[in-house]
């Protein structure tokens, strides 16, 4: 099973270029959500859907857009990326209930 | 948001030697969790713990869920090169996990 796979590895950005982290599950999970990390910082988290067609704003969602229009996928938007987004951002997903969040190998991206 | 404090930030151990860590808050939680983070992928969770006083070990790892429902710790016994990483604590909001508050992380190296 491939789990939750997010793409690409690796961005470099210039200030005010937009780009998309893809992120996809094949688990058939309801959830899933965006967490950037930072240095010294954890994880923070961006956005979250709890289902197709529904998303809902986290700790850190300025300057981010997702939409959900499949299960299976859960795309972040940058309008116009900041320096201050550069991170390493990761994508989760996770069932109903109790079960464990299931993270992404993240992407590391750089704004300069 | 509610904040996680996790400590030690991070820790030099020789290989063999027991490792503790724990995470504290000013509020009352119904779950602690413990992930762990290899370099350049993303968190996997190890313990999950659900009620006051519990205590789950998981190899060689033990976690313990305090009385008081305000704080956890992690112990790692005899650790081993592979224990390095960044340890997290995390509680969840609501009755499901996709929704997670981290803790800044403790950053584990162990000598050979």
């Amino acid at each position: 099973n491939a789990g939750v796979t997010q793409t690409p590895k690796f961005q470099v950005l210039k200030t005010g270029q937009s780009m998309t982290l893809q992120c996809a599950q094949d688990m058939n999970h309801e959830y899933m959500s965006w967490y950037r990390q930072d240095p010294g910082m954890g994880l923070r988290l961006i956005h979250y859907s709890v289902g197709a067609g529904i998303t809902d704003q986290g700790e850190v969602p300025n300057g981010y857009n997702v939409s959900r229009s499949t299960t299976e996928d859960f795309p972040l938007r940058l309008l116009s990326a900041a320096p201050s987004q550069t991170s390493v951002y990761f994508c989760a997903s996770s069932g109903q209930g109790f079960s464990p969040l299931h993270f992404g190998n993240g992407t590391r991206l750089t704004v300069t | 948001g509610q904040q996680l404090n996790q400590s030690p930030q991070s820790m030099f151990i020789q290989e063999g030697e027991d490792v503790s860590m724990n995470c504290t808050s000013s509020s009352i939680f119904n779950t602690w969790l413990w992930y762990k983070q290899d370099p350049g992928e993303g968190p996997v969770l190890l313990i999950a713990l659900y009620k006051a006083g519990e205590l789950t070990s998981n190899g060689r790892l033990t976690a313990q869920f305090g009385i008081t429902r305000k704080d956890s710790f992690l112990n790692i016994s005899a650790s081993i090169p592979s224990d390095v990483g960044i340890y997290f604590c995390a509680r969840n909001s609501g009755g499901s996990n996709y929704k997670l508050t981290f803790g800044k992380g403790t950053l584990l190296t162990v000598n050979p």
